[in-house]
């Protein structure tokens, strides 16, 4: 079965620093680029980041830039997200994707396979 | 950055009616070398993450019902879902990939049964 197990989430004081993982089974992970994509409370779907499948190419969103690093692991079949600088308006459910194309170096910017969540809470 | 504008905020329509979800992009999402319109529907119940339901604007995604139909082209896009069911309760979400990696969802349109 194609999974994508997130951890990592929890409370966080402004200012500091969380990382998410998560662990893909079920799929060649090497082959895949893969997506962050965060949900507010009650709010629509925000993009936050993309990583191509071999960890070179690497994308952030505006709102997010110089806070975050998206990184993989393909030994692992990880995904992460290492955010900084944390403020409240970061506070959200965030959800890990992976591509749609199957081709490894390729991307098609939509997402077929979404993680559970995992939330994140900013707050002193 | 594209922005997408759904239509209505939330919609209620009766169990086997057609239910019409809207979508205008402020630039055309169709690309004049693919002439493939880079344009996609989700679906999320309540607790769960994202579903794919539509790509390219109008293919279905493996596994999705037929009564999900996905139209349009360059700013106006439609998801239509032919005769409701109960378990298609849910808010959908348009969502670019014209302008990746800037990709952008629209804000979201609430369907409930009437």
């Amino acid at each position: 079965e194609v999974q994508l197990v997130q951890s990592g989430g929890g409370l966080v004081q402004p200012g500091g620093s969380l990382r998410l993982s998560c662990a893909a089974s079920g799929f060649t992970f090497n082959s895949y680029a893969m997506h962050w994509v965060r949900q507010a409370p009650g709010k629509g779907l925000e993009y936050v980041s993309g990583i191509g499948s071999n960890g070179n190419d690497r994308f952030y969103a505006d709102s997010m830039k110089g806070r975050i690093t998206i990184s993989r692991d393909n030994s692992k079949n990880t995904l992460y997200l290492q955010m900084g600088s944390l403020r409240a308006d970061d506070m959200a459910v965030y959800y890990c994707a992976r591509d749609r194309s199957s081709s490894p170096g390729h991307f098609y910017y939509f997402m077929d396979v979404w993680g559970t969540g995992t939330a994140v809470t900013v707050s002193s | 950055d594209i922005v997408m504008a759904q239509s209505p905020d939330s919609l209620a329509v009766s169990l086997g009616e057609r239910a019409t979800i809207n979508c205008k992009s402020s630039q055309s999402v169709l690309d004049s070398f693919t002439n493939k319109n880079y344009l996609a529907w989700y679906q999320q119940k309540p607790g769960q993450p994202p579903k794919l339901l539509i790509y390219w604007a109008s293919s279905r995604e493996s596994g999705v019902p037929d009564r999900f139909t996905g139209s349009g082209s360059g700013t106006d896009f439609t998801l239509t879902i032919s005769s409701l069911q109960a378990e298609d309760v849910a808010v959908y979400y348009c969502q670019q990939y014209s302008s990746s990696p800037s990709l952008t969802f629209g804000q979201g349109t609430r369907l409930e049964i009437k």
